[in-house]
């Protein structure tokens, strides 16, 4: 099945650095998507990116749906410790009757003060 | 209410025993979603729905996994004779319509617990 590759797996920076995290596939993807999921709650999207070659952002939050479709990356500029939790890119293809979304296995993000 | 709201939080079942779970999605949102998160992994596909009608159930584990959603709205989950690799967070997420933008609202999930 799909699968996605999503690195690093944890990140550990101080307060201010910017971040980059990124995702790929072996398969195409339609739409590439970013969630946040903090302990104990569900994922939060941050980002929805629709065309090979997208580039969105959300605040400080940069991310880019690469031109092959099959690869993504988030950007975080000037991290702050709200910041802190687990990223999670997620591919969806858009076929008729195929509905679900092929998460990564996340980034743990972690912010020093 | 303003966001899906998921039953019960945390549950700890004995393996054998059968449980469900609930998932009350966001008001008028025609699309439902189940995932399974295991402890360290991203969400897996279970199962959706668009209003009661349940269009894809590929990502059920197995047999012992049943979903429904009879009037639309409300949804439950039931796992039968619970296995401890059934121990996961269950994810229910809702949206709008049945447009297929991957742009999900995502509970806080339960907590399943099998000894």
């Amino acid at each position: 099945g799909q699968q996605l590759n999503q690195s690093p797996q944890s990140m550990f920076i101080q307060e201010g650095e910017d971040v980059s995290m990124n995702c790929t596939s072996s398969s195409i993807f339609n739409t590439w998507l970013w969630y946040k999921q903090d302990p104990g709650e569900g994922p939060v999207l941050l980002i929805a990116l629709y065309k090979a070659g997208e580039l969105t952002s959300n605040g400080r939050l940069t991310a880019q749906f690469g031109i092959t479709r099959k690869d993504s990356f988030l950007n975080i500029s000037a991290s702050i410790p709200s910041d802190v939790g687990i990223y999670f890119c997620a591919g969806h293809v858009m076929d008729t009757g195929r509905r679900a979304l092929t998460f990564g296995s996340g980034t743990r993000l972690q912010v020093q003060p | 209410g303003a966001g899906v709201s998921q039953s019960p939080r945390y549950k700890v079942a004995k393996r054998g025993q059968d449980v469900a779970l609930r998932c009350d999605p966001i008001s008028g949102h025609v699309s439902l979603f189940w995932y399974q998160q295991a402890l360290g992994q991203g969400p897996e596909f279970l199962t959706y729905f668009q209003n009661e009608a349940q269009l894809d159930k590929s990502g059920l584990p197995s047999d012992r996994f049943f979903a429904e959603r009879p009037e639309g709205s409300v949804s439950t989950l039931k796992i039968q004779r619970t296995q401890q690799e059934d121990s996961a967070v269950y994810l229910c997420a809702s949206t709008l319509s049945g447009a297929n933008t991957g742009e999900l609202f995502f509970g806080e999930g339960s907590r399943l617990t099998v000894l």
